[in-house]
C-alpha cells in the first residue's frame, strides 16, 4: 500500500528558503499513473494546492507562488522534494505531499503532514 | 484561474438530517475533473468524490456526488455522527495546468 512522508526542518527564519522531502513507500515514484503534489493549510484555514510533478521531471506551479517553488524528483531514492524561497511569516502552515491520479487530478493518499514555522 | 466558492461556509445540522454542499466555479470545469476531501480537526485530508461523482475506495453510499460544468453538490444523505467535519472540493484546469481548492464547508452538529 502506497504511503507518503513528509520530512524537513520544523522552523524556517524569514527570508530562507523552506525545503521539504516526501519519501514515497509501498510504490514507485515512476509510476505512470501517478503524479506527486505538495499541498499547505495554514493554522485554521483551507487547502491551497502548491505544485505538481510527475516523474519525468515535468512540473507545474501555483501561479500565486511559481516565482518562489522549485519541485523536484529523485526517482533513485523514490522522493520528491519542495523548495519554498523568500519565506514569511504567510508560509507558516502544515506542508502536506500526496500523489494525484495522473487521469483524474484527485488526490488520493496524502502524507500526515509536516508543521513548518517561519520565525525568527 | 478557475475560483471555486464552496457554500453555505458552515452547515449547522443533526444526526439523520441530509446535508447538501455547493461548490460553484467560476469557469467551466474541464471534464468533471472536480473532487471533494473530507477533514476532521487534526487529521489528513480524505477523499470522498473524484470526477465529479464516483465514489473513492470505501466510501459509504450515504456521499454522492453530482453536478458538471460550474455546479457542483455534494450530499450526504444520512448524517452519521462521524460525518461532521470539513468538506472541500478541487478542481484541475487543463490551461493552464493547475488545482484549486474551495474555501471549505464546515458540517456542524446543531
Amino acid at each position: 500500500q502506497l504511503q507518503l512522508q513528509e520530512s524537513g526542518p520544523g522552523l524556517v527564519k524569514p527570508s530562507e528558503t523552506l525545503s521539504l522531502t516526501c519519501t514515497v513507500s509501498g510504490g514507485s515514484i515512476r509510476s505512470s499513473t501517478n503524479y506527486w503534489g505538495w499541498i499547505r493549510q495554514p493554522p485554521g484555514k483551507g487547502l491551497e494546492w502548491i505544485g505538481t510533478i510527475f516523474y519525468t521531471g515535468t512540473t507545474f506551479y501555483n501561479p500565486s507562488l511559481k516565482t518562489r517553488v522549485t519541485i523536484s524528483v529523485d526517482t533513485s531514492k523514490n522522493q520528491f522534494s519542495l523548495k519554498l524561497n523568500s519565506v514569511t511569516a504567510a508560509d507558516t502552515s502544515v506542508y502536506y505531499c500526496a500523489t494525484l491520479d495522473y487521469f483524474d487530478y484527485y488526490m488520493d493518499v496524502w502524507g500526515k503532514g509536516t508543521t513548518v514555522t517561519v520565525s525568527s | 484561474e478557475i475560483v471555486l466558492t464552496q457554500s453555505p461556509g458552515t452547515l449547522s445540522l443533526s444526526p439523520g438530517e441530509r446535508a447538501t454542499l455547493s461548490c460553484r466555479a467560476s469557469q467551466s470545469v474541464s471534464d468533471n475533473f472536480l473532487a471533494w476531501y473530507q477533514q476532521k480537526p487534526g487529521q489528513v485530508p480524505r477523499l470522498l468524490i473524484y470526477g465529479a461523482s464516483s465514489r473513492a475506495t470505501g466510501i459509504p453510499d450515504r456521499f454522492s456526488g453530482s453536478g458538471s460544468g460550474t455546479d457542483f453538490t455534494l450530499t450526504i444523505s444520512r448524517l452519521e455522527p462521524e460525518d461532521f467535519a470539513v468538506y472541500y472540493c478541487q478542481q484541475y484546469d487543463t490551461s493552464p495546468r493547475a488545482l484549486t481548492f474551495g474555501g471549505g464547508t464546515k458540517v456542524e452538529i446543531k
